[in-house]
């Protein structure tokens, strides 16, 4: 069964400094990896979206990349902003489209 | 890009009524499509997948006769919450994988806040 976990839980950081966060599954055998960023009593936003013969995905201040054979992933988030304070879930998407999601880490930038 | 919606958006009942919540596909077909629930602080759970003109695949643990799942058209499923508890009360998902695979985000609706009295 795909496990997927996200450290840390919770991080708060001032404004502008560079961050990383960290997500792991057991399973490699995965198609790809998502990142997503939830507010609070809101929906998903997808983020960046990384194919399992991808290596990394850059989308303006945010570059994810992902390991698959050690079944990690981190998205790098620069120059954060207090606009960038959130929930990040990651998840591995597997065979018949089934996502596993990780716990999320939630993000607060300080200004 | 692709929309998924949800109605309701929120929605607020007594114990032991049935809820339903719709997901639709506003601008594609949509073969299957997926159930999430959240709990306060806590990550999607997948409930079950809902597949058009066939019954659902439920999640162990979750009991197929509280939730029951009706994916009747291409463009629209939906979730039935029946007698339902206040430990019913969630954050009810749903999205739909592309049409085509390689590389593609599912698009997500953008839920249903249930809240059970």
């Amino acid at each position: 069964k795909q496990e997927v976990t996200q450290i840390p839980a919770a991080l708060s950081v001032p404004e502008g400094e560079n961050l990383v966060l960290n997500c792991s599954f057991t399973d490699s055998a995965i198609y790809n990896l998502q990142w997503f960023r939830q507010d609070p009593g809101k929906g998903l936003t997808s983020l960046l979206l990384i194919q399992s013969s991808q290596r990394e995905q850059t989308s303006g201040r945010l570059n994810a990349s992902l390991d698959k054979s050690s079944g990690r992933s981190t998205l790098y988030i620069a120059a954060s902003q207090p606009g960038d304070s959130a929930t990040y879930l990651c998840a591995v998407e597997t065979s018949g489209s089934r996502l596993t999601f990780g716990e999320g880490t939630q993000l607060t930038v300080n200004p | 890009g692709a929309v998924v919606s949800q109605h309701p958006s929120w929605v607020i009942c007594k114990s032991g009524t049935s809820v339903k919540i719709e997901c639709r596909s506003l601008d594609f077909q949509a073969t299957t499509m997926f159930w999430y629930r959240q709990f306060p602080k806590q990550s999607l759970m997948l409930m079950a997948t809902s597949n058009e003109g066939s019954k659902a695949t439920y999640e162990q643990g979750v009991e197929k006769d509280k939730f029951l799942i009706n994916h009747a058209s291409l463009t629209l499923s939906t979730l039935t919450v029946t007698s339902a508890h206040p430990e019913d009360s969630s954050f009810y998902i749903c999205s739909a994988p592309p049409e085509t695979r390689g590389g593609y985000e599912q698009y997500f609706g953008p839920g249903t806040r249930l809240t059970v009295t």
